[in-house]
């Protein structure tokens, strides 16, 4: 099947910094990515569709300043958590659809961020 | 709105045992529904789908059944085996929603004892 990576797959970062996270399809081209955060025992909490070559659609609580997606080519969407603190720490994830009208979507194996 | 409920857990089963997680969902349409399963350290998998009413969704063992008389979509398994232990997450695509946006249940996080 599909493939969704992630990298990196684990990052420990000061408050303050900022960090990327890249979701990569590597065998099959993704018009559109979805960017999620999981809390521990949770389900996870969609943060913003991205759509190559299109700005990123956030959903309701989600600062678009603070949470940065770029979809620059139909195989790559980045993720970057600007200004990071403590209470950004989670473990995000990404996922791609196998094209415009595909419904099954491919999830990459997440990202676990810990910011000190 | 739309959502999708899924029994809360911790579900602890043995080796062998049935298994079945309830999950029900709320729409104004028929919506596409989705077990997912996360396994320890994983990312999330497609289990099975179904797409329309009385469609029935299988994969190693598991079996769903999209009832629309009841809005439900009902995980289960005959004979559980420890390497079933994971996360699984009843999921809808709802009619009117764009790009494919999943809605997640809440999880049912399920333990297999030897």
């Amino acid at each position: 099947g599909a493939v969704v990576s992630q990298h990196p797959s684990r990052v420990i970062c000061k408050s303050g910094t900022s960090v990327k996270i890249e979701c990569r399809s590597l065998d099959f081209q993704a018009t559109t990515m979805f960017w999620y955060r999981q809390f521990p025992k949770q389900s996870l909490m969609l943060m913003a569709t991205s759509n190559e070559g299109s700005k990123a659609t956030y959903e309701q609580g989600v600062e678009k300043d603070k949470f940065l997606i770029n979809h620059a080519s139909l195989t790559l969407s980045t993720l970057t958590v600007t200004s990071a603190h403590p209470e950004d720490s989670s473990f995000y994830i990404c996922s791609a659809r196998d094209g415009p009208r595909g419904e099954t979507q491919y999830f990459g194996p997440g990202t676990r961020l810990l910011v000190l | 709105g739309n959502s999708v409920t899924q029994m809360e857990g911790p579900v602890t089963l043995s080796e062998e045992a049935f298994l079945t997680i309830n999950c029900t969902y709320t729409a104004t349409g028929y919506p596409s529904l989705f077990w997912y399963v996360q396994y320890p350290g994983e990312g999330l998998q497609l289990l099975l789908k179904a797409t329309k009413a009385d469609d029935k969704g299988s994969n190693k063992g598991f079996e769903a059944t999209y009832r629309k008389e009841t809005t439900s979509f009902h995980l289960e398994k005959g004979s559980v085996q420890v390497s079933d232990s994971a996360v699984y997450f009843c999921v809808g695509i709802f009619s009117g929603t764009s790009y494919g946006k999943l809605t997640f249940g809440q999880g049912t996080i399920l333990t297999v004892h030897p």
